[in-house]
C-alpha cells in the first residue's frame, strides 16, 4: 500500500482480555517502531525491529506485551490481560532503515485502545 | 540519552499572525531533530528535519525551523498562520531511527 495501514483503527475491550494489533507498513521498509500515545501525552517508544529481528524492546511496559514480525514486513503487537492503563493509542511507524538515513518515520493513523 | 521539552502546552495566535513553537533539546551526541503535526485522528506527519547541514530548515506548509546549538533550541516558526494549521505539534530528537518525541503543543488559530 501507498502508507502504514494499522488495524483495528477502534477497539473496546474488556479488563482481562488479550488484543492484538496489526501494522502492514510501507512495501519495503525495514525498520519497524510501535510507540504508545497516551491521551494528551506525546508518543513513547515501545519496540523496533529491523526486518524480522526485534533489536530493541527497552520500552514494553511489562511482560504483557509482546510484539513480532516473524517475515520481516507485517507486525503485531499484542497485549495480554489488559488493564485499564492501557488505554492508549497505538501508532506503528517504518523506515526504510538504510544505513546513515536521517530517521523519517512514516507514521500510521494509529489504533485507539480503550480498556474497560 | 536524549530528550526534548516543548514549553506551552497550548498555544493560540490569531490567524495572519506569527505562530512560534518553542522546542529545547538534550543530547549527549550531534542530535537529528525532528517536527511532526498530527492532525485529529490521524497519524504524525513529518514537517521538517535537521540533519546537521543548514541551520535553517524549511518545510511544508510553510514553516521552518532553526537549530540554535548556543541555546539547545529547535523552534517552529510561521509567518502566517492559516486555520489549516490548527493541529497538534510534535518535535523529537534521535542520534539515528529512534524518535524521543515531546509532550506536543497543540496549535488554535483564533478567526
Amino acid at each position: 500500500g501507498a502508507g502504514v495501514s494499522q488495524s483495528p483503527r477502534y477497539k473496546v475491550a474488556k479488563r482481562g482480555q488479550d488484543v492484538a494489533l496489526r501494522c502492514d507498513p510501507i512495501s519495503g521498509h525495514v525498520s519497524l517502531f510501535w510507540y504508545q500515545q497516551a491521551l494528551g501525552q506525546g508518543p513513547e517508544f515501545l519496540t523496533y525491529f529491523q526486518n524480522e529481528a526485534q533489536l530493541d524492546k527497552s520500552g514494553l511496559p511489562s511482560d504483557r506485551f509482546f510484539a513480532e514480525r516473524p517475515e520481516g514486513s507485517v507486525s503485531t503487537l499484542k497485549i495480554q490481560r489488559t488493564q485499564q492503563e492501557d488505554s492508549a493509542v497505538y501508532l506503528c511507524a517504518s523506515s526504510l532503515g538504510i544505513r546513515g538515513d536521517t530517521g523519517e518515520l512514516f507514521f500510521g493513523e494509529g489504533s485507539r485502545l480503550t480498556v474497560l | 540519552a536524549q530528550s526534548v521539552t516543548q514549553l506551552g502546552s497550548h498555544v493560540s495566535v490569531s490567524e495572519g499572525a506569527l505562530v512560534l513553537l518553542r522546542c529545547n533539546y538534550s543530547s549527549s551526541v550531534p542530535p537529528y531533530l525532528f517536527w511532526y503535526v498530527q492532525y485529529p485522528n490521524q497519524g504524525l506527519q513529518l514537517l521538517l528535519k535537521y540533519t546537521s547541514a543548514a541551520t535553517l530548515v524549511k518545510g511544508i506548509n510553510g514553516f521552518e525551523a532553526e537549530f540554535k546549538k548556543s541555546e539547545t533550541s529547535f523552534h517552529l516558526t510561521k509567518p502566517s498562520a492559516h486555520m489549516s494549521d490548527a493541529a497538534e505539534y510534535f518535535c523529537a530528537v534521535s542520534p539515528y531511527e529512534k524518535l524521543t518525541f515531546g509532550t506536543g503543543t497543540r496549535l488554535t488559530i483564533i478567526p
